[in-house]
């Protein structure tokens, strides 16, 4: 059974720029949660999408947007990009969320320049 | 924002002994989770334990809970050098179906061959 999958791995950007992160979870799961790893916040919950309705969101700025498609696909979509948004960035996927483990992706490295 | 620490940061042991990490963490929770991070790669669930449990086994892991102190600790027995990441404790906050991970600080272990 493949794993969740996260592309692309590695993204170099400017400031200013925009950038669509895809996440493809594993088949069956219907919930997909988003996570940005830093060195220095740790990991920061962003959002999670059900059945293409985001239940949960976390502390953001609203440059930080996402969606889910009906086969549970999601995209993650960063606006004018700063500095500070250089992270990884990780999808979670499990069938309906609530007490089940998350399966992560391998994230993608975003750089800004 | 994170929902606790962990300590210590860093853990450096020799193959064969056990390694202890503590993770505490600040609000009223469901269950709480230990994830395996190794280097540049996404989070591996590893054991889950609910807020009515005091201790959990699987494999060489063992995981307690102690929600009056809002602690809980995972001692990984017999390391290995394949043992050696990043760990981190997720609570899991009480009440709705929303999937929102709260992660703490993390403990980079290294196990020494």
């Amino acid at each position: 059974k493949a794993g969740v999958t996260q592309t692309p791995r590695y993204l170099i950007k400017t400031r200013g720029q925009q950038v669509t992160l895809s996440c493809s979870p594993i088949s069956g799961h219907r919930s997909v949660s988003w996570y940005q790893q830093t060195p220095g916040q740790g990991l920061q919950f962003l959002f999670e999408y059900f059945s293409e309705t985001q239940r949960n969101k976390g502390n953001f700025p609203g440059r930080f947007s996402g969606r889910q498609f009906s086969n549970s696909r999601s995209e993650m979509n960063v606006s004018t990009l700063e500095l500070g948004d250089s992270a990884l960035y990780l999808c979670a996927s499990s069938f309906t969320g609530g007490e089940q483990p998350q399966h992560f992706g391998d994230g993608t490295r975003l750089s800004i320049l | 924002s994170q929902q606790g620490e962990e300590d210590p940061q860093a853990l450096s042991i020799q193959e064969g002994e056990n390694a202890t990490m503590n993770c505490s963490y600040k609000t009223s929770i469901n269950n709480l989770q230990w994830y395996r991070q190794n280097s540049g790669r996404g989070l591996v669930h590893l054991i889950l334990i609910r807020s009515n449990e005091r201790e959990k086994h699987s494999g060489r892991l063992r995981v307690t809970l102690d929600t009056s102190k809002k602690s809980s600790s995972l001692l990984i027995t017999a390391s290995r050098a394949a043992d050696t990441a990043s760990y981190f404790c997720a609570t899991d906050a009480e009440g709705g179906s929303a999937r929102q991970l709260t992660f703490g600080s993390g403990t980079q272990l290294t196990v020494l061959p």
